[in-house]
């Protein structure tokens, strides 16, 4: 039971180059979310989905799309990647029970990505 | 005013020290709490749930107060394996989103 993985572990990027981020969870979870994590800032909500084929917006969508296609992935995309998207990126997983999240959030070990 | 807020730290300690946190949360309506530890460099883990009445895991003692809207956290005979990020998380009132806090680093020495 690997819980919940990423790839890549790291990456740099030129501005204007895209990227996809990777997200795996084998843990039936429902809920998938996609955090990015900045100096003095806390985890901030990207996108999240509440299960397979959707997705919605968390505080900080602009300049990042995702898919779910598959129950246990969760995509993150970055079109044209820009200075300002440096930072950690943390996937996590929740149980779902009466249609609501449970809110022990399981985090996978995130992705360092660096653009310059 | 932020909707969560923690005192950065660093809280540093002896060994065997009892330290406490506080984080104060701006949205009356939220419903859940929790403490979640971070090591350097490492994902997020839940430490505990927070609950109405408090509750207690071995050294770790959490605490809601609803009129003041804060929550808690209270370390006992502290270890230097506690060192780390101490991350208070708030729900956003009756939603599944959840709020994360900036962390409270804490430092215990030999």
């Amino acid at each position: 039971n690997a819980g919940v993985t990423q790839t890549p572990k790291f990456r740099v990027l030129k501005t204007g180059q895209s990227m996809t981020l990777l997200c795996a969870q084998d843990m039936n979870h429902e809920y998938m979310y996609w955090y990015r994590q900045d100096p003095g800032m806390g985890l901030r909500l990207i996108h999240y989905s509440v299960g397979e084929g959707t997705t919605a917006k968390g505080e900080v969508p602009d300049g990042y799309n995702v898919s779910r296609l598959k129950k246990q992935n969760f995509l993150l995309g970055l079109e044209s990647a820009a200075p300002s998207q440096t930072s950690v990126y943390f996937c996590a997983s929740s149980y779902s029970t009466g249609g609501r999240a449970r809110e022990t959030q399981y985090f996978g070990p995130g992705t360092r990505l660096l653009v310059l | 005013r932020k909707e969560v807020e923690q005192d950065p730290g660093p809280f540093n300690v002896p060994e065997g020290a009892t330290v406490a946190f506080n984080c104060t949360y701006s949205n009356s309506a939220s419903q859940s709490f929790f403490w979640y530890r971070q090591d350097c460099r490492k994902e997020p883990k839940l430490l505990m749930s927070v609950y109405s009445s408090g509750n207690e895991d071995g050294r770790f003692t959490a605490q809601l107060n609803r009129a003041s809207q804060y929550i808690s956290l209270l370390i006992r005979d502290s270890k230097l394996s506690d060192s780390a990020t101490y991350l208070c998380v708030v729900n956003i009132g009756n939603t599944d989103k959840l709020i994360f806090g900036t962390g409270t680093r804490l430092q215990v020495f030999p």
